[in-house]
């Protein structure tokens, strides 16, 4: 298994641009999540997904968008970039079966800079 | 909403010295997980632990839930275990089953 794979690993964006943020999982995790890093800090949940075609806000989820069509796939959207959401993104899965919790796995994570 | 806060912030070591590392949080959780984030910025999952004790290598982890903390202990520490150690929990039944973070601990191991 792959496990959680992200890309691109660096971005450059100017103000005002969009992008997508691309997340794939091989584990077949009906949860997926994405978080954003800032410089000397933990992470903070942007969106999250309990399956295929759910999705809901986390803490931070003004200018991001997303979606979910597939089990495998979790892209985030960035539609107006502006030089706040310079961070670090991470995407992440687990299995969640009849309220048993289990183990997030991460991706790599995307390196995003807007200037 | 729950705070998580880690402690020491920050800590240097020689290769060889043991370290503990503490995690407290303010609510009940039903899951906890520590992180390893290396310098290249990788999350490495290191344990998964809402109660007792584990052990991998010269890592180990003890959770005592009823008292909020959690606590990682790394032996003979080697230049390699230099990083950011996060503690992250999740709280009851919480949308999305979300992992709270605190804002880890920087360790820096010196040969």
């Amino acid at each position: 298994n792959a496990g959680v794979t992200q890309t691109p690993k660096f971005r450059i964006l100017k103000i005002g641009q969009s992008m997508t943020l691309q997340c794939t999982q091989d584990m077949n995790h009906n949860y997926m999540y994405w978080y954003r890093q800032d410089p000397g800090m933990g992470l903070k949940l942007i969106y999250y997904s309990v399956g295929a075609g759910i999705t809901d806000k986390g803490e931070v989820p003004n200018g991001y968008n997303v979606s979910r069509s597939t089990t495998e796939d979790f892209p985030l959207r960035l539609e107006l970039a502006a030089p706040s959401q310079t961070s670090v993104y991470f995407c992440a899965s687990s299995y969640i079966s009849r309220g048993v919790y289990n183990e997030q796995f991460f991706g790599p994570g995307t390196r995003l800079t807007v200037l | 909403g729950i705070q998580v806060e880690q402690s020491p912030p920050d800590l240097i070591l020689q290769e060889g010295a043991n370290s503990t590392l503490r995690c407290n949080f303010s609510d009940s959780v039903n899951n906890l997980q520590w992180f390893h984030q290396n310098p290249w910025g990788q999350l490495i999952n290191l344990f998964y632990i809402p109660s007792g004790t584990k052990q991998n290598g010269r890592l180990s982890a003890t959770t005592v839930a009823t008292e909020r903390y959690s606590l990682l202990y790394i032996s003979s520490s080697q230049t390699t275990d230099s990083g950011v150690y996060f503690c992250a929990v999740r709280v009851g039944e919480t949308s999305g089953s979300r992992l709270t973070f605190g804002e880890g601990t920087q360790l820096t191991v010196n040969p």
